[in-house]
């Protein structure tokens, strides 16, 4: 079947102005989870979707960035007035719920990312 | 608070041989669980191999292995007869369940490079 799909694969963008980061998660997966990676570092969490309602958004860095979750699938992150410290690759993953307290955990399946370089 | 330490950026590997990537790991949680991911210069994140706290034996996935010492909080991800396909980044990552929040903390990750 069809992974996680981002979209767009690059984007560049001028300091201040709006984008908008797309994922499509796998089918059926009711968690959504979007990460930045900056250049050669790890994965940092930013959001946390369950179905529509993000229970954790504790990582966002600050309110410039926003996510929102339509239908339970489609999920689009927006970062408003750019800067250049924005600029890294964006992840979005998808994956089954855990269960409260779950013994057994889910792999998350990630999409290409976005690259956003803001000039 | 969830902390991965990844104390080796960089390891040169002859082919064939084995090789283990060290990963400790911190949390306060009774449930969690450890995932190792690779990353190849094109980007993407591929799932190697997941260890839940309860599981009593390692977890094996054909080539790949989780050398899992709880009391020492650390996974080690072991590869036999490396490959040069398995040249990439590689990162550990840990979940614990916060309602079904899994999300993931990482490691900065080991770059791994298999010599021919």
């Amino acid at each position: 079947g069809a992974g996680v799909s981002q979209s767009p694969s690059n984007k560049v963008t001028e300091k201040g102005k709006d984008v908008e980061l797309r994922c499509d998660p796998i089918s059926g997966h009711t968690a959504l989870y979007w990460y930045r990676q900056s250049l050669g570092q790890g994965l940092e969490f930013l959001i946390y979707f369950q179905g529509n309602s993000a229970p954790d958004k504790s990582g966002l860095p600050s309110d410039r960035f926003s996510a929102e979750r339509t239908g339970g699938s489609v999920s689009t992150l927006t970062i408003q007035r750019t800067q250049q410290e924005d600029s890294a690759v964006y992840l979005c993953a998808s994956s089954l719920a855990g269960g409260q307290g779950a013994a057994n955990f889910y792999e998350q399946y990630f999409g290409p990312g976005t690259r956003l370089t803001v000039t | 608070a969830q902390k991965i330490t990844q104390t080796q950026p960089g390891m040169f590997v002859q082919e064939k041989e084995a090789v283990t990537l060290d990963c400790t790991y911190d949390t306060s949680d009774q449930s969690y669980g450890l995932f190792w991911y690779k990353q190849p210069s094109s980007g993407e994140m591929i799932f190697l191999i997941y260890q839940g706290s309860y599981d009593e034996q390692n977890a094996t996935e054909g080539r790949y292995s989780l050398n899992f010492q709880k009391a020492r909080k650390s996974a080690n991800l072991v590869i036999s007869a490396s490959q040069l396909g398995d040249s990439a980044m590689y990162f550990c990552a840990m979940s614990g369940s916060n309602f079904g929040n899994e999300k993931l903390t990482f490691g900065t990750g080991t770059r791994l490079t298999i010599i021919p």
